[in-house]
């Protein structure tokens, strides 16, 4: 079964410049989450989707952060525009049901610097 | 709000010795999942084991296990017999209970675990 794809790996770019990240989740999974992970720290949730649809994005930046999963499949995290405090691995994860089971898989992430 | 504390910055053991790690939790909700994650230095979360806040036996999962105690909200992570291989950081987490955002987890700061051969 292939795991929780992410791209690209590494970007760097200047700040007030734009970036987007994909994600494409195990086949089948119905919920897709972004987490931003910042150096030093654990992850934090930027917005869950269930299908196609925003179930949570209460901690998603809106003035400068969006996020779509138009097909209820794979999903694009853009920021613009970037900010120095936007350096940070981006962690894209899946589950099938997000049930509590620690059925959430996650990707290698993307990792950001903002210069 | 829920929030997880770990203590620890950094751990380190000798190989095949069982360690623990720390992980104390803050939360109002009755119900509530605890979870641990390994992350190597590739950056991939990989989820080593469960407990469900009404679960009356501690969780196992191979070398790993969950020292669980509800009255002094702490979910400790047992590791038997380490393996150079542990050597990642590891994080803590509470799986937030309020409405319909299941699998919104709520991390601890990590601690990172060293084997030492």
């Amino acid at each position: 079964e292939a795991g929780v794809a992410q791209s690209p790996r590494y970007k760097i770019i200047e700040k007030r410049q734009s970036v987007a990240f994909w994600c494409n989740p195990i086949s089948g999974h119905a919920t897709l989450y972004w987490y931003q992970q910042i150096l030093g720290q654990g992850p934090k949730l930027l917005i869950q989707f269930q299908n196609n649809g925003v179930v949570d994005d209460s901690q998603l930046p809106k003035d400068r952060f969006s996020a779509e999963r138009l097909k209820g499949v794979d999903s694009t995290l853009k920021i613009q525009p970037a900010k120095l405090e936007d350096s940070a691995v981006y962690l894209c994860a899946s589950s099938l049901t997000g049930g509590w089971t620690g059925e959430l898989f996650f990707g290698e992430g993307s990792r950001l610097t903002v210069l | 709000a829920q929030k997880i504390t770990q203590t620890q910055p950094g751990m380190f053991v000798q190989e095949k010795e069982a360690v623990t790690l720390d992980c104390t939790y803050d939360t109002s909700d009755p119900s509530y999942g605890l979870f641990w994650y390994k992350q190597p230095s590739s950056g991939e979360m990989i989820f080593l084991i469960y407990q469900g806040s009404y679960d009356q036996q501690n969780a196992t999962e191979g070398r790993y296990s969950l020292n669980f105690q509800k009255a002094r909200k702490s979910a400790n992570l047992v590791i038997s017999a380490s393996q150079l291989g542990d050597s990642a950081m590891y994080f803590c987490a509470i799986e937030d209970a309020g409405g319909t955002s299941y699998g919104k987890l709520t991390f601890g700061q990590g601690t990172i675990l060293t084997v030492h051969p």
